[in-house]
């Protein structure tokens, strides 16, 4: 299995371009999350999904969008990219039900708004 | 709202030592799970353990255990016989399960460095 694959893996922008991030997991995960991490800070969480067609706002949403069509795929969108977009973004996936349903991350995308 | 403290941003440890990471949390949920990731410099996020809300007893998982003291809401790590490669960024995580929500923060986390 590859798990939470993110592409791409290193970009960089213009100030006002737009651009996805894209995410597929192929573990059928219901659950599905994305992240930014700035330097030397923790996760923040942009969005979820708690399945295709489901989204839901995290602690940062303002300047991203996201969609959920299929189970498997969950791109973020940043329409007019700012120099404060500039972070690695983490998807990730999980499980559904109670216990521990543990994330499994993809291995980041890191981006430069310039 | 949901709320992960990690109030130490660095720490040192000596090889072979044992070492605690701090973690509080505020909820309004009775329902909810407590995580704790290694972040190494190369970046990826490795789960380490997790702990339930109406598990009684700590998690253990080989070196990590899971100091959970509930009514004073914190969800420390103790690393045992700490090594090298413990050398890292760790990061405390509260899920909150309710019917409306399902949600996954994290906290600021803390840096590890592991001294022979």
């Amino acid at each position: 299995n590859a798990g939470v694959t993110q592409t791409p893996k290193f970009r960089i922008l213009k100030i006002g371009q737009s651009m996805t991030l894209q995410c597929a997991q192929d573990m059928n995960h219901n659950y599905m999350y994305w992240y930014r991490q700035d330097p030397g800070m923790g996760l923040k969480l942009i969005y979820y999904s708690v399945g295709a067609g489901i989204t839901d706002k995290g602690e940062v949403p303002n300047g991203y969008n996201v969609s959920r069509s299929t189970t498997e795929d969950f791109p973020l969108r940043l329409e007019l990219a700012a120099p404060s977009q500039t972070s690695v973004y983490f998807c990730a996936s999980r499980n559904t039900g109670d216990g521990a349903n543990v994330l499994t991350f993809g291995a980041g995308s890191r981006l430069t708004v310039l | 709202a949901q709320k992960i403290t990690q109030t130490q941003p660095g720490m040192f440890v000596q090889e072979k030592e044992a070492v605690t990471l701090d973690c509080t949390y505020d909820t309004s949920d009775q329902s909810y799970g407590l995580f704790w990731y290694k972040q190494p410099s190369s970046g990826e996020m490795i789960f380490l353990i997790y702990q339930g809300s109406y598990d009684e007893q700590n998690a253990t998982e080989g070196r990590y255990s899971l100091n959970f003291q509930k009514a004073r809401k914190s969800a420390n790590l103790v690393i045992s016989a700490s090594q090298l490669g413990d050398s890292a960024m760790y990061f405390c995580a509260m899920r909150e399960l309710s019917y409306n929500t399902d949600k996954l923060i994290f906290g600021t986390g803390t840096r590890l460095q592991v001294f022979p």
